[in-house]
């Protein structure tokens, strides 16, 4: 069954820290991985979008991995801001109009 | 304003109502989307569009009605309104090509009663 995992479901984090966000898959065909955030009463919006071929990808202090073989990814976030609570998504393209979501990781960073 | 809009943003209908929920794009991009997202789940796709005239199910179409006769706009019918059906709607669209990214509307939040 193609199944997104997540974890952890949800993470508190002080202004300032790091943090990483962990993503399973057992998607197949496997065609890229995308991670989206999603604030509060809106749309998610696109952070990366990486190929088989792609193993980080960064879009300023988000950094994302991927490892093809063992079919996992993370999202590090650097020197979080309060604007970074938000949640998560991780979204596996197993092809054509084919997107599965991961249930996503709700983070919450506190001044 | 350019970009992807929904309307209405909030709506609260009775079971066993006819209700429409609204999207509109002005990229002109060929595809677009509509998922409903549930508290403790990923989004799940609902119907889809290649092209005006052209629908597709996706993985959860039952209870739903789609049409889409204008490239920018893709409406989504609840032909008999269930408590089920409560959830939050996003529309989504993106140009041709699998890679390219999907655009999310703002969300409409359905309250079936």
């Amino acid at each position: 069954k193609n199944q997104v995992e997540q974890s952890p479901q949800s993470l508190i984090i002080l202004e300032g820290k790091n943090c990483t966000l962990q993503c399973n898959y057992t998607v197949s065909p496997f065609s890229n991985l995308r991670w989206y955030k999603q604030d509060t009463g809106r749309g998610p919006v696109s952070l990366t979008i990486m190929t088989f071929s792609e193993n980080t990808k960064s879009n300023g202090r988000y950094t994302a991995t991927l490892d093809a073989d063992t079919k996992q990814s993370s999202l590090h976030i650097t020197a979080s801001q309060l604007s970074d609570s938000a949640s998560y998504i991780c979204v596996v393209s197993g092809g054509y109009n084919k997107l599965i979501f991961g249930a996503g990781t709700r983070l919450a960073v506190h001044p | 304003d350019a970009g992807i809009t929904q309307s209405p943003r909030y709506k609260i209908t009775e079971t066993g109502r006819q209700v429409t929920l609204m999207c509109h794009q002005t990229w002109s991009h060929s595809y677009m989307f509509w998922y409903r997202q549930d508290l403790g789940h990923g989004l799940r796709l609902i119907y889809y569009s290649a092209a005006a005239d052209i629908t597709d199910k996706g993985e959860v179409p039952d209870g739903y009605v789609v049409s889409r006769s204008k490239t920018e706009n893709f409406p989504l019918t609840l032909e008999s309104a269930t408590r089920s059906q409560t959830s939050v709607y996003f529309c989504a669209s993106r140009p041709t090509g699998t890679a390219y990214e999907q655009y999310f509307g703002p969300g409409t939040r359905l309250t079936v009663t």
